[in-house]
């Protein structure tokens, strides 16, 4: 069964630094590009990053570039988002979602998401 | 990168149809056949119900059909069931760079 669970969110301070992680199973991760999609709340979907199997091709929305920094460790079956210089406007729900494999941009599993709380 | 523009809401009574739209540009939607739309329900993770404009994953239930003119794609939910209720989301890939914008979200409720 194929598994995705962020951990990592919690209040932080603006101006602060938060690093999520994803810890995927049931299917081989290094074959897969994977992406964080984020949801305000009571706000719809944003897509923030993409990172293709080798890390060689990555993707930023406008409103994380420069800020946020995706990774993964295909070792050890996972994925980060390194978020730094935070604002009170991205407080979300983090997901961490898999590409499908045979569709570009579809995201066909998703994790329960990390909610990340930027307040002073 | 602007969102994908959304009605805001739209209901149905059950056995009804109801159709949601979702305008993009010509870099967007208008340029790629790859828009999809999800389904979320309340305090859970979504889940793709159409991808690739027209195609539904298997046990997607055959009432969702996805259609697209232009800069605009639409998902048509026929024989409105109460599980039905939920929000729905597209999604188009926006070329390399940009890779991927959503919409703004239909609330849609089953009367």
């Amino acid at each position: 069964e194929v598994q995705l669970v962020e951990s990592g969110g919690g209040l932080v301070q603006p101006g602060g630094s938060l690093r999520l992680s994803c810890a995927a199973s049931g299917f081989i991760f290094s074959r897969y590009n994977m992406k964080w999609v984020r949801q305000a709340p009571g706000k719809g979907l944003e897509w923030l990053s993409y990172i293709s199997t080798s890390s060689s091709t990555i993707y930023y929305a406008d409103s994380v570039k420069g800020r946020f920094t995706i990774s993964r460790d295909n070792a050890k079956n996972s994925l980060y988002l390194e978020m730094n210089s935070l604002r009170a406007e991205d407080t979300a729900v983090y997901y961490c979602t898999r590409e499908s494999p045979i569709v570009l941009a579809v995201s066909d599993y998703w994790g329960q998401g990390t909610l990340v709380t930027v307040s002073s | 990168q602007s969102a994908l523009t959304q009605p805001p809401s739209a209901s149905g009574s059950p056995g009804q149809s109801v159709t949601i739209s979702c305008t993009g540009t010509s870099s967007d939607v208008g340029d790629y056949s790859y828009v999809s739309w999800y389904q979320q329900h309340p305090g859970k993770a979504p889940k793709v119900m159409i991808y690739e404009v027209t195609k539904r994953p298997s046990g997607v239930p055959d009432r969702f059909s996805g259609s697209k003119s232009g800069n605009t794609a639409s998902l048509t939910v026929s024989g409105l069931q109460a599980e039905d209720e939920a929000d729905y989301y597209c999604s188009s890939y926006a070329g390399s760079n940009n890779f991927e914008v959503f919409g703004t979200g239909t609330k849609v409720t089953v009367l």
